[in-house]
Parts: structure tokens; C-alpha cells; sequence
């Protein structure tokens, strides 16, 4: 089953803007990562929130953490060509699945565009 | 920069037929997982390994799919028999420590099932 739902679910912008992403979820989280995914290869960390954490910034992304709605975004500024791609969100939860690691549950992501 | 190494890229097998896939993960990494992803969806998880030890297999259908990690490094799934609706992209990831770490995949292999 899936957790995280993200918004849009395509999303096309000019290079040059600033493309947002958002992510709603269901449950109690002990952290919530950002993952991209290039056409047909695997998947490339981008960043990594805690529960404790409200906003977060790497490089030309930003993160924010509302526990209270259950939700995330993902600001990516000034956009490339090459950031085109899928863009995952993924919640770890805090249901104990053993050996101190909690599952990671990915949602259906949001495809990005980014025309030259 | 070490990634984590998967093999087949590609496999087209005929349904009943048994398939295997190969996961080396990065070194030092003792959490190792496999994931299935349907075209359009995110990655699913099928099971999750702590060293040689299986964490998470809940989501496996064990009827068909089994997976080893028999020396707590690298990592073998397999599929037997393979079913049409087995036709998806199977990812490995590994991470330092479970999900409170980031997960670093690999390329992934592509089943086909005819």
C-alpha cells in the first residue's frame, strides 16, 4: 500500500521557473525523504526531513514539514532542463518493523517537465 | 563514487518460467532492500534484509518469490513460476541503517513476462 500521495501528479514549467511539488500522507512519520527518478532508472536520494523538522535546504531545493497536515512540499528553484524527471516522496514510518528500521513507503509521484 | 550494482539490466522470460535477480549493495551497508515498481507507480516493497537476517517480507508473495542474502552482502531474489502480472521493474536499494537513513538503489532490473 501506499502512504504519500503527491501533487500535482505531471507538472510542466519553462526552464528557469521554480516548480512545487506537495505531499499529503496518512499516518504518524519518523521521517519523510525526497526521491528522483530519471525514465526507466533507479531512484536518486535528494533530501531527507525529520518529524522534528520544519524546513530543510539543499542546494536549489527546499523542503517543508507540516506534521500537523500530514503534509510536505518540495520547492526546486530555478529549473533545468535536466531536472526533468519523477519526483517521489516517502514516508518512513513509525510502525517498528524490527531490527531498529522503520518502512519506507513511497508514493505515486509527480512527473516534471522542465522545457528549455 | 560506490553504487549499488544489480544484474540482469533486462529479462524476458515466458510465464512459469523461473527468473533470478542479483543485488551487490554498497560496501559496509547492512540494511539491503528489494523493491517492485509498476509502470506510472513508486517503488513497493517486497522485503528488507538487516545483514543476512530478514527485517520485512511481509508484503512478498511467498507462493512464488523468495530472496536470500546468505553472507549479509550481496543479494539474490528469484521468481518461480513467473506470472504476466510479475512484469515490472525490480529495484535494490541499500542503506547504512534502516529508513532513518537515505537508500541508495541501483538501476534496477526490467522483467518482461510473455
Amino acid at each position: 500500500s501506499q502512504q504519500g500521495e503527491e501533487d500535482p501528479q505531471a507538472l510542466s514549467i519553462q526552464e528557469g521557473e521554480n516548480a512545487t511539488m506537495n505531499c499529503s500522507y496518512k499516518t504518524s512519520i519518523n521521517n519523510l525523504q525526497w526521491y528522483r527518478q530519471n525514465s526507466g532508472r533507479g531512484l536518486v536520494h535528494l533530501i531527507l526531513i525529520r518529524s522534528n523538522e520544519r524546513e530543510k535546504h539543499s542546494g536549489r531545493l527546499r523542503v517543508t514539514l507540516d506534521t500537523s497536515k500530514k503534509s510536505s512540499s518540495l520547492l526546486i528553484t530555478a529549473s533545468r532542463a535536466a531536472d526533468t524527471a519523477s519526483y517521489f516522496c516517502a514516508t518512513a514510518g513509525i510502525t517498528y518493523s524490527g531490527a531498529g528500521s522503520y518502512q519506507l513507503t513511497f508514493g505515486k509521484g509527480t512527473k516534471l517537465s522542465v522545457i528549455p | 563514487e560506490a553504487e549499488v550494482a544489480q544484474s540482469p539490466r533486462y529479462k524476458i522470460t515466458e510465464k512459469s518460467q523461473a527468473v533470478a535477480f542479483w543485488c551487490d549493495p554498497i560496501s559496509g551497508h547492512a540494511t539491503l532492500y528489494w523493491y517492485r515498481q509498476i509502470l506510472g507507480q513508486g517503488p513497493e516493497l517486497l522485503v528488507q534484509f538487516q545483514d543476512e537476517s530478514v527485517v520485512d517480507d511481509s508484503q512478498l508473495p511467498k507462493d512464488r518469490f523468495s530472496a536470500e542474502r546468505l553472507k549479509g552482502v550481496d543479494s539474490t531474489l528469484k521468481i518461480q513460476p513467473a506470472e504476466l502480472g510479475d512484469s515490472a521493474m525490480y529495484l535494490c536499494a541499500s542503506s547504512f541503517g534502516g529508513s532513518s537513513y537515505e537508500q541508495y538503489f541501483g538501476p534496477g532490473t526490467r522483467l518482461t513476462v510473455t
